[in-house]
């Protein structure tokens, strides 16, 4: 079946403008996380959504990131007031979730975001 | 705090050798352990996990990796690198608690020469 997709594949954007970035999570995944992929960083994870529940959003790094998931299914993080630093490939995962903490993440493509 | 560390940055390894990529862990609790491997401009593509069970996991393109809970390391490995393995390794952990999220080491870079 088909994967996780994200898009754009790619955005430009000038400092202070806002972004959005959205994600389809392969159907039938409950849970769907939104991690940040700076250059020499690693993956910093940012938000989880799981089902129904509220999502947990201790990730985030600044007030100016919001993200929401609607109907269960695509989700879209935002950035407000974009800033240099913000630059990094973002990456959408989801998974089964069984809340065992054994599922699988499968990833998008990512979306390279590079703030000018 | 939970953590994963990928002690090297880079590991270059000759076709047709054995190559290693190293992971430690710390995590309170049963830990679950992943690999991933990134291609340049993609995102990551999973390659196999620890739960429970036998301490040698068998997952993708020949690569397997084994627990050793007394190191807290789980190690990543192939018996014959291919030049097609180069590319960014990541180890993960998730250690089942509420959140779910991974936490990710730096990654490692590996690099096959033929």
């Amino acid at each position: 079946g088909a994967g996780v997709s994200q898009s754009p594949s790619n955005k430009v954007t000038e400092k202070g403008k806002d972004v959005e970035l959205r994600c389809d999570p392969i159907s039938g995944h409950t849970a769907l996380y939104w991690y940040r992929q700076s250059l020499g960083q690693g993956l910093e994870f940012l938000i989880y959504f799981q089902g129904n529940s509220a999502p947990d959003k201790s990730g985030l790094p600044s007030d100016r990131f919001s993200a929401e998931r609607t109907g269960g299914s695509v989700s879209t993080l935002t950035i407000q007031r974009t800033q240099q630093e913000d630059s990094a490939v973002y990456l959408c995962a989801s998974s089964l979730q069984t809340g065992t903490g054994s599922e699988t993440q499968y990833f998008g493509p990512g979306t390279r975001l590079l703030v000018l | 705090a939970q953590s994963v560390a990928q002690p090297e940055d880079q590991v270059n390894v000759a076709e047709g050798n054995p190559l290693t990529v190293k992971c430690t862990y710390s995590v309170s609790g049963n830990p679950y352990l992943f690999w991933y491997v990134q291609y340049p401009n993609r995102g990551l593509q999973f390659l196999l996990k620890y739960i429970t069970g036998d301490n040698l996991v068998k997952g993708s393109y020949g690569f397997e990796a084994e627990f050793n809970k007394s190191q807290t390391s789980f190690h990543l490995k192939k018996p014959s690198a291919l030049v097609s393995d180069s590319a960014l390794y990541f180890c993960a952990v998730d250690y089942g608690g509420s959140q779910g999220n991974l936490i990710f080491g730096k990654g490692t870079k590996l690099s096959v020469k033929p």
